[in-house]
């Protein structure tokens, strides 16, 4: 059964801070690999996406930057934390189809505060 | 209801009434999903309708699609407490970035 890790499950940072949140998927075979960014009591907006290994593409800018270096591993960073960056983190995967149009699994996400 | 920029609704029913949530969207799609997500916890697919369908179901719930006025429901019959969520509507086009409506928050009362 494929499952989707995510770590940490939480954070508390510093603005100016570095962060690296990770993603990993289990049990499937090149995924397509999304992050997601939930504002407290909000909707999600997606921030990247890849549908292979070393490729990610932006959909948001929020100051951040994401990888993917192997194919079961994404990795969502940034060099500084802003106050703005605070909020609850979700990977997601999805098989053939990309993006919209495939179903897509999301992650147990991770909570990220910023002070 | 939900748009897919603006603001959400608050649902409340008791527990087996039967209950809607509407989405609509501004764009043309190709595909539009439903996800329920529990308190802090990640969204839970819960049925992909594409727009050349009309309806769609999943044991309980029922999604239909009316590409002409861009609308989208889904309904759940003989609702459980456990239904208690946000239900977010999402709506893509050939395969670009999921948009997510702002999410219509449930709760199912004994």
């Amino acid at each position: 059964a494929q499952t989707i890790h995510q770590w940490p499950v939480a954070e508390i940072k510093a603005v100016g801070s570095p962060l690296s949140l990770g993603c990993t998927i289990k049990g499937k075979s090149s995924p397509n690999l999304y992050w997601y960014w939930q504002a407290t009591g909000g909707t999600l907006q997606q921030l990247f996406y890849s549908i292979t290994v070393g490729q990610v593409e932006s959909v948001v800018q929020l100051n951040l930057s994401a990888s993917r270096p192997k194919d079961d591993q994404f990795i969502l960073s940034t060099e500084k934390l802003l106050l703005s960056h605070s909020g609850f983190y979700l990977c997601a995967w999805s098989l053939g189809d990309w993006g919209g149009d495939a179903e897509q699994f999301f992650g147990p996400g991770t909570r990220l505060t910023v002070l | 209801s939900q748009l897919a920029e603006e603001n959400s609704w608050a649902l409340s029913v008791h527990e087996g009434e039967s209950v809607t949530v509407n989405c609509s969207y501004k764009t043309s799609i190709t595909a539009l999903q439903w996800y329920r997500q529990k308190s802090g916890k990640g969204p839970a697919q819960l049925i992909l309708i594409r727009s050349n369908e009309r309806e769609k179901r999943n044991g309980r719930l029922r999604a239909t699609l009316d590409t002409s006025s861009q609308s989208s429901s889904l309904s759940i019959t003989a609702t459980r407490c456990e239904d208690t969520a946000v239900y977010f509507c999402a709506s893509s086009n050939s395969g670009t970035y999921q948009r997510f409506g702002t999410g219509t928050k449930l709760q199912v009362v004994p």
